[in-house]
Formats: C-alpha cells, sequence, structure tokens
C-alpha cells in the first residue's frame, strides 16, 4: 500500500488566500484525522471522520477552517482566508478503528506557510 | 482538561546506554496509551501500544510501562544507536475515543 497521501507538500502563499489541503487515507481504514504541529503547540487535533461523518470537530480553529470528506479514499482541509498564524505543518492521519482506536497511520504533512 | 507532559529538554546519551522517557497525563483515564517517533520533516510513525491491563510491552530494544496510579509512562531505548535519534511522542485517546491526542514529544540524540 501507498500509504497516507498528501498534497501538496509545501505551500507557500500571502495573507488571504485560499488554501486547500488533500489527503487520500489508506484502502479500508474507516477513520481519518486532520492535525496541526506546530513548535509552540505541538501537534493538535483538529477534526477526525469515522466512516466519511464528521465526528468531533472542536479542535477546528476558526470559522476560517472547513473540513470534508466526500467519499472514503478522499478529504480536504480548506483555509479561507488564510493568516499568517496559520502557517504550519499539518498531517492527515488513517486508521482502522474498531473497539478503540488503533494505530494512527501518518502522511508526510503539508506544509504551510503564509506570509 | 486533558493534559499530557513529555519532557521538553532533549535527551542527549551516549551510543550503547538505554534512554528513558517520561509521559505524565492528568484528567485522564486511558485504555491504552501510544508512543510515536517522528523523524524531521517526516509524519510520526507508531512504535507501540500498551493497555491499561498491561504493566510492561516490549518490541525488540524498546519497552513501555504503564503505571495508571501514577498516570506514567516510560518508554526505553536499550542499547541505543545513533539511529534512534528523533522525537517520540506519547499519545493518548481523546474523551470521546476514536482519536488520539498528542504530547508535544521529546527529542532524543543518541552520540557515537
Amino acid at each position: 500500500d501507498a500509504g497516507v497521501i498528501q498534497s501538496p507538500r509545501h505551500e507557500v502563499t500571502e495573507m488571504g488566500q485560499e488554501v486547500t489541503l488533500r489527503c487520500k487515507p489508506i484502502s479500508g481504514h474507516n477513520s481519518l484525522f486532520w492535525y496541526r504541529q506546530t513548535m509552540m503547540r505541538g501537534l493538535e487535533l483538529l477534526i477526525y471522520f469515522n466512516n466519511n461523518v464528521p465526528i468531533d470537530d472542536s479542535g477546528m480553529p476558526e470559522d476560517r477552517f472547513s473540513a470534508k470528506m466526500p467519499n472514503a479514499s478522499f478529504s480536504t482541509l480548506k483555509i479561507q482566508p488564510s493568516e499568517p498564524r496559520d502557517s504550519a505543518v499539518y498531517f492527515c492521519a488513517s486508521s482502522l478503528v474498531q473497539i478503540n482506536t488503533g494505530e494512527l497511520f501518518f502522511g508526510e504533512g503539508s506544509r504551510l506557510t503564509v506570509l | 482538561s486533558q493534559k499530557i507532559e513529555q519532557n521538553s529538554e532533549a535527551l542527549n546519551i551516549q551510543e550503547g546506554k538505554t534512554a528513558t522517557l517520561t509521559c505524565n497525563y492528568t484528567n485522564y483515564s486511558p485504555a491504552y496509551l501510544q508512543w510515536y517517533r517522528q523523524d524531521p520533516g517526516r509524519g510520526p510513525v507508531f512504535l507501540l501500544l500498551i493497555r491499561e491491563n498491561e504493566k510492561e510491552k516490549r518490541k525488540e530494544r524498546l519497552k513501555v510501562t504503564f503505571d495508571t496510579t501514577l498516570k506514567q509512562s516510560l518508554f526505553h531505548i536499550t542499547a541505543s544507536q545513533p539511529a534512534d535519534s528523533a522525537t517520540y511522542l506519547c499519545a493518548l485517546e481523546v474523551d470521546s475515543g476514536y482519536a488520539l491526542n498528542f504530547g508535544k514529544g521529546t527529542s532524543l540524540l543518541v552520540t557515537p
């Protein structure tokens, strides 16, 4: 399996622009997670989906952030409008959740820089 | 609120020694705890999972302990090697289940 695939790997944009990050989870996994990592705050859970349904989006920092999972093989995280404080590495992870959360498989991340 | 604490100071040890990393948590009653490794510019990679009824778990040179009374997990790497240099993260399930909260990680540097 190719693992979790994220795109783009790097994104540099200007404040106010819309940013869309993409994720393809591992086939057969039923849960998908979006995390954000910064030096100051570490790895923060933004939102997660189970069977394509958003379960908890309480980690989404503001209304400027939105996430969708239209099918089992694709998810997007959108920031509109972007701000410099959104600069971070955004990770997507997937897992096969049964009774409890199992091992998370992470993508390589999308490094976002907002100027 | 749930809190996970890992030593923010980097741990520097000599090759061949045992590295011990600590993960403390508060306001949690987790059923299990996980440890991940993260290399610079890469996503975290799963290492070990230990359940609340398991006191100790081993995998090759790795050993994890889980003390639910102390609310602490210790992660040991025996016979450490320079290739073990990385950041190590502990993770606990969120209250609602289905997802994990992570500590900020501890950076380990193993020198020859």
